[in-house]
């Protein structure tokens, strides 16, 4: 079956503009996450949803990161006044969620995000 | 807050090699422990978990142990092909009630032929 996919697979931009990134979600996962990875690093935690609603979003660095999921299916990532430090690849993952009581998250490929 | 310090690489080894990747682990209570591959090109996998002490995960040849009393979770493979080329991330994850993942820095794996 389908994974996550995301789009667009690479980004740039220059400093200042507004950037939307796509999720689309494992069919019938009621979870969604977002993460972001440097080069170099482990990914790191930006935002929860569980269906519509975001359980946790303790990771977004600042206000200029915003991130819905209005139907509880696809997530848009939406980043304001990009900087050159959110050069990154931007990883959605989805699972089952609690209700159906297995922790398993299942990754997309992400987005490459280049800010001039 | 949680954290997970994994061995640093690049790690390079020849062709049926034993492998071993450390990974320990910082938590405040009892996490589920994870094992991701990333092939080049490809996305995260998940390679292997374990959700308790002593659980032992496996996949592909692949082993690690939950060792509370060490708080680790080291991967081990007897005998490594080419075809295990990747980056490998060692996770955590707390009690059902916080789903996010904390993952390690990652340590790049080569096969020699």
């Amino acid at each position: 079956g389908a994974g996550v996919s995301q789009t667009p697979s690479n980004k740039v931009t220059e400093k200042g503009k507004y950037v939307e990134l796509r999720c689309d979600p494992i069919s019938g996962h009621t979870a969604l996450y977002w993460y972001r990875q440097s080069l170099g690093q482990g990914p790191e935690f930006l935002i929860y949803f569980q269906g519509t609603g975001a359980a946790d979003d303790s990771g977004l660095p600042n206000d200029r990161f915003f991130a819905v999921r209005p139907e509880g299916s696809v997530s848009t990532l939406k980043i304001q006044r990009t900087e050159r430090g959110d050069s990154a690849v931007y990883l959605c993952a989805s699972s089952l969620g609690r209700a159906k009581g297995t922790d398993t998250q299942y990754f997309g490929p992400g987005t490459r995000l280049t800010v001039l | 807050g949680d954290s997970v310090t994994q061995m640093e690489g690049p790690v390079t080894l020849s062709e049926e090699a034993f492998l071993t990747i450390n990974c320990t682990y910082t938590a405040t209570g009892y996490p589920s422990l994870f094992w991701y591959v990333q092939y080049p090109g490809e996305g995260l996998q998940l390679l292997l978990k374990a959700t308790k002490a002593d659980d032992k995960g496996s996949n592909k040849g692949f082993e690690a142990t939950y060792r509370k009393e060490t708080t680790s979770f080291h991967l081990e493979k007897g005998s490594v092909q080419v075809s295990d080329s990747a980056v490998y991330f060692c996770a955590l994850k707390m009690s059902l009630g916080n789903e996010k993942l904390t993952f390690g820095t990652g340590t790049r794996l080569t096969i020699i032929p």
